[in-house]
């Protein structure tokens, strides 16, 4: 069975810095591209980041660009966000997702983890 | 980026009555070289993560039911719910994945009239 789930969310003063993780198992992680997703409460779905199977492609939305930074650990089917420099429009649930097409970066996100919760807040 | 938007952002349907929802894109979504276009349809309950339903705008996802079914191409597409049930309660969001800064609608929210 696929699971997802994401951890290190919390509360975070602006400005400051978080990691959030998410532990993929039941399928071969390091086959497939990834995503990171988040929701402020009560509000829509918006894309953060994608990573492809080998870290070769690397994509962020603008909103978070140059100050969030996704990667992966093979070894430990993990992938990571770390994110600098927080905002508090940066509060919201962060989920991590895998691409259903495999390794390469194509969006469609077939299994979802249950999502972390960051406030960011003074 | 390719804004996507979604209509109505609200409906209430009478169980057993069909849902229709629409999503428009501010491009065409549609790869000529393929032929396909590169929208997806999630439907989040309260509580939950989303959960696919539909990709390349009218492909089922494995497990959902076929009373969901996807249609449109280009820069219209539309969601129905041929009968809705009491468990179709939920927020549903189109996504286009034609461009790498992937986009949702802001959702539509279905209810029981």
């Amino acid at each position: 069975e696929v699971q997802l789930v994401e951890s290190g969310g919390g509360l975070v003063q602006p400005g400051r810095s978080l990691r959030l993780s998410c532990a993929a198992s039941g399928f071969t992680f390091e086959n497939y591209a990834m995503h990171w997703v988040r929701q402020a409460p009560g509000k829509g779905l918006e894309w953060v980041s994608s990573i492809n199977w080998n870290s070769g492609i690397i994509d962020y939305a603008d909103s978070v660009k140059g100050r969030f930074t996704i990667s992966t650990d093979n070894a430990k089917n993990s992938l990571f966000l770390q994110m600098n420099g927080l905002r508090t429009e940066d509060t919201a649930f962060y989920y991590c997702a895998r691409d259903m097409f495999g390794g390469g970066v194509r969006g469609v996100s077939d299994y979802w983890g249950r999502g972390t919760l960051v406030t960011v807040s003074s | 980026d390719i804004v996507m938007t979604q209509s109505p952002g609200s409906l209430a349907v009478s169980l057993g009555e069909r849902a229709t929802i629409n999503c428009k894109s501010s491009q065409s979504v549609l790869y000529n070289s393929d032929n396909k276009n590169y929208l997806a349809w999630y439907q989040q309950k309260p509580g939950q993560p989303p959960k696919l339903l539909i990709y390349w705008a009218s492909t089922r996802e494995s497990g959902v039911p076929d009373r969901f079914s996807g249609s449109g191409s280009g820069t219209d597409f539309t969601l129905t719910i041929s009968s809705l049930q009491a468990e179709d309660v939920a927020i549903y969001y189109c996504q286009q994945y034609y461009s790498t800064q992937l986009t949702f609608g802001g959702g539509t929210k279905v209810e029981i009239k």
